[in-house]
């Protein structure tokens, strides 16, 4: 069993609607969170960053975490065609600890 | 801030040659940098963690011999992959760890990625 699994999708969704997005994970130690957009063949661009559980926003981001679940969440608002990509959820336990990468899911806005 | 290059973006190569991908943060000092290797439609895979003035922490299964890296600056890391064969073809990335960014401490940015084709 992988260490953090996630949907691989794809998921397509019509212009202007909300783009939900998960990762499960199963160890515990996990304690800082990100989320990651990758366009095809560039570098995966960090969109989110979280510690705590509970929510953040930052536009039409919001980013959730439960870790009594170990669950998190991203949501995407009035999504757009260039929000196309795929998204990589990932983790760490500490300061200078490597990331643990989510398989990535594949969005799809269509106009 | 926290802004990662790589050079080159794409490079082509004969089977048995080596080839040099070059890993540069920009506007900040990163003793640690991280190299990833992805395949179409896949996930990163983490290869090795480059430690600048010591010896890179390879990933089990990644030969090191075959991917040398060095991290002879604050700024810079470099992969060698040498003697390179088909199947070393793969999209290579970057990162590297910074506070100065939008996120948090030791929040890592990732290059653009270096794609390898070797024929």
């Amino acid at each position: 069993q992988k260490e953090v699994e996630q949907d691989p999708g794809p998921l397509s969704v019509p212009e202007g609607a909300i783009v939900s997005l998960n990762c499960t994970y199963s160890n515990s130690a996990f304690q800082y969170f990100m989320w990651y957009r990758q366009y095809s063949r560039k570098g995966p661009e960090l969109l989110m960053y979280t510690y705590s559980s509970g929510n953040k926003e930052d536009g039409r981001f919001t980013a959730q975490v439960d870790k009594s679940s170990k669950y998190i969440s991203l949501f995407i608002r009035d999504s757009q065609p260039s929000d196309s990509a795929t998204y990589l959820c990932a983790m760490f336990k500490a300061a200078g600890n490597k990331l643990t990468f989510g398989g990535g899911t594949r969005v799809l806005v269509k106009p | 801030g926290a802004v990662v290059s790589q050079h080159p973006s794409w490079v082509i190569c004969k089977s048995g040659t080596s080839v040099k991908i070059e890993c540069r943060s920009l506007d900040f000092q990163a003793t640690t940098m991280f190299w990833y290797r992805q395949f179409p439609k896949q996930s990163l895979m983490l290869m090795a963690t480059s430690n600048e003035g010591s010896k890179a922490t390879y990933e089990q299964g990644v030969e090191k011999d075959k991917f040398l890296i060095n991290h002879a600056s604050l700024t810079l890391s470099t992969l060698t992959v040498t003697s390179a064969h088909p199947e070393d073809s793969s999209f290579y990335i970057c990162s590297a760890p910074s506070a100065s960014g939008s996120g948090g401490t030791d929040t890592q940015y990732f290059g653009p990625g270096t794609r390898l084709t070797v024929l």
